[in-house]
């Protein structure tokens, strides 16, 4: 199975602030035949299912603001938003659908201060 | 657009039979697959299983002996059933495709 380390488990940040967060994999999920990254980025609410933020590590889905932002490759990536606000208070995963089992980063809780 | 929808049980009681239904809207089942995917109260995601556009299924291994992952394309539905739960199997349970995910089905396991 990918492993999947997200960093921090949580973050305090205060609005306007720019935020990182981390996700690694146990294996590249470059698809060498295409050059796609396989890795996605979802926001969890309280009481809501995850919503797509960003795939293929770097595409911000239609409706994300461009605050949020995804890069890297093989098997260091990054969630960037670059000025956060309060509406942003949620859990962020990582996950990779490289292969089966699909598995997701333990998340990253941001807290606005 | 794609669109899942889950129902079934609240509760069911230890050692029962869960089933679940994920109905979906925007594409068609044989076109790609249909995943399962479960959240413990307050805990993390942990994919459960899928069913494939061709229909052939692949389970988590540590559930596999009590999972049965179905489909019916003509009603747009698939179906998860798991049997002997425990109380270590209650938690959200969400349906997802093309990374989009219905709003869950919350399942209690207790008597």
């Amino acid at each position: 199975d990918i492993v999947m380390t997200q960093t921090p488990s949580s973050q305090a940040v205060s609005a306007g602030e720019k935020v990182t967060m981390s996700c690694k994999s146990s294996q590249s999920l470059l698809y060498s035949e295409n050059k796609k990254n396989y890795l996605a980025w979802y926001q969890q609410k309280p009481g809501q299912s995850p919503k797509l933020l960003i795939s293929w590590a770097s595409t911000r889905e239609s409706g994300v603001p461009d605050r949020f932002i995804g890069s890297g490759s093989g098997t260091d990536f990054t969630l960037t938003i670059s000025s956060v606000q309060a509406e942003d208070l949620a859990v962020y995963y990582c996950e990779q659908y490289y292969d089966t089992p699909l598995t997701f980063g333990s998340g990253t809780k941001l807290e606005i201060k | 657009q794609v669109q899942l929808k889950e129902s079934g049980p609240g509760l069911v009681q230890p050692s029962q039979t869960l089933s679940l239904t994920c109905t979906v809207s925007g594409f068609s089942l044989t076109s790609n697959s249909v995943h399962w995917v479960r959240q413990p109260p307050g805990k993390g995601l942990e994919w459960v299983g899928a069913i494939w556009s061709g229909g052939s299924t692949d389970y988590n291994s540590a559930l596999k002996s009590r999972l049965s992952i179905s489909r019916d394309t003509s009603k747009s539905q698939v179906f998860l059933k798991m049997n002997s739960l425990q109380t270590e199997d209650t938690a959200i349970y969400f349906c997802t495709a093309y990374l989009r995910w219905g709003q869950g089905v919350m399942v209690t396991v207790s008597s």
